[in-house]
């Protein structure tokens, strides 16, 4: 079955920079592949609801950023592992949350398979 | 951006009882809406797009409907490992928005 697995939990001091990464499988058994899909990022502030951060296309690299996120983002894929990542710079508090990577289907809108989740804690 | 707002934000309810969940959207999407579950420390599961479409494995106590601005989730006879919370999502336009949660809670 689709698997997406995360990286681990992070703590990062205010201003650094976070990577987390989402590893997909078992999209074969379904007839597809990594590159048919899009991957989402969405976050989750403690105790709070979710939050839409952005989309890649895997088949062309695209990507829409949520306007609040645009220019501290960056979503990339690596094709040949079939790997997701997102990276948050500059880090505030309040990005302090559990981000989630999720299989994106019908044009990035839709999110079928979630990842575990990644906690950032962004503390000094 | 499009504004979902649901109500109501916790009901308290009992194994049995006929749950309907309201989203609402500050703009038309169309049917444009899925339904999530998020159980505590878990990762949302998808239950219901295009507002009516029930996700594969998804049992059928589980339906939706609305169009336009207007959208329900019911639960037809809420089962115990239905106590979770529930989110709506607009599908229809950048960027993609959240309700905030409805929260089922034991009565």
């Amino acid at each position: 079955q689709v698997q997406l697995v995360q990286s681990g939990a992070e703590v990062k001091k205010p201003g650094a920079s976070v990577k987390v990464s989402c590893k997909a499988s078992g999209y074969e058994s379904s007839g597809y592949t990594f590159i048919t899909f899009g991957i989402a990022w969405v976050r989750q502030a403690p105790g709070q609801g979710l939050e839409w951060m952005g989309w890649i296309n895997a088949y062309n690299g695209n990507t829409n950023y949520a306007q609040r996120f645009q220019g501290r983002v960056t979503m990339t894929t690596d094709t040949s592992t079939s790997t997701a990542s997102m990276e948050l710079r500059s880090l505030k508090s309040d990005d302090t949350a559990v981000y989630y990577c999720a299989r994106a289907i019908r044009s990035g809108s839709l999110f079928d398979q979630w990842g575990q989740g990644t906690l950032v804690t962004v503390s000094s | 951006d499009i504004q979902m707002t649901q109500s109501p934000s916790t009901l308290s309810v009992s194994v049995g009882d006929r749950v309907t969940i309201t989203c609402r959207a500050s703009q038309t999407i169309s049917n444009l809406l899925a339904w999530y579950q998020q159980k505590p420390g878990k990762a949302p599961k998808l239950l219901i797009y295009k507002a009516s479409g029930l996700e594969t494995g998804v049992p059928s106590r589980f339906s939706g409907s609305g169009s336009g601005t207007e959208f329900t989730l019911t639960i037809s006879s809420l089962q115990p490992d239905d106590f979770a919370t529930y989110y709506c999502q607009q599908c229809n336009s950048y960027p993609y928005t959240f309700g905030q949660g409805t929260k089922l809670e034991i009565k």
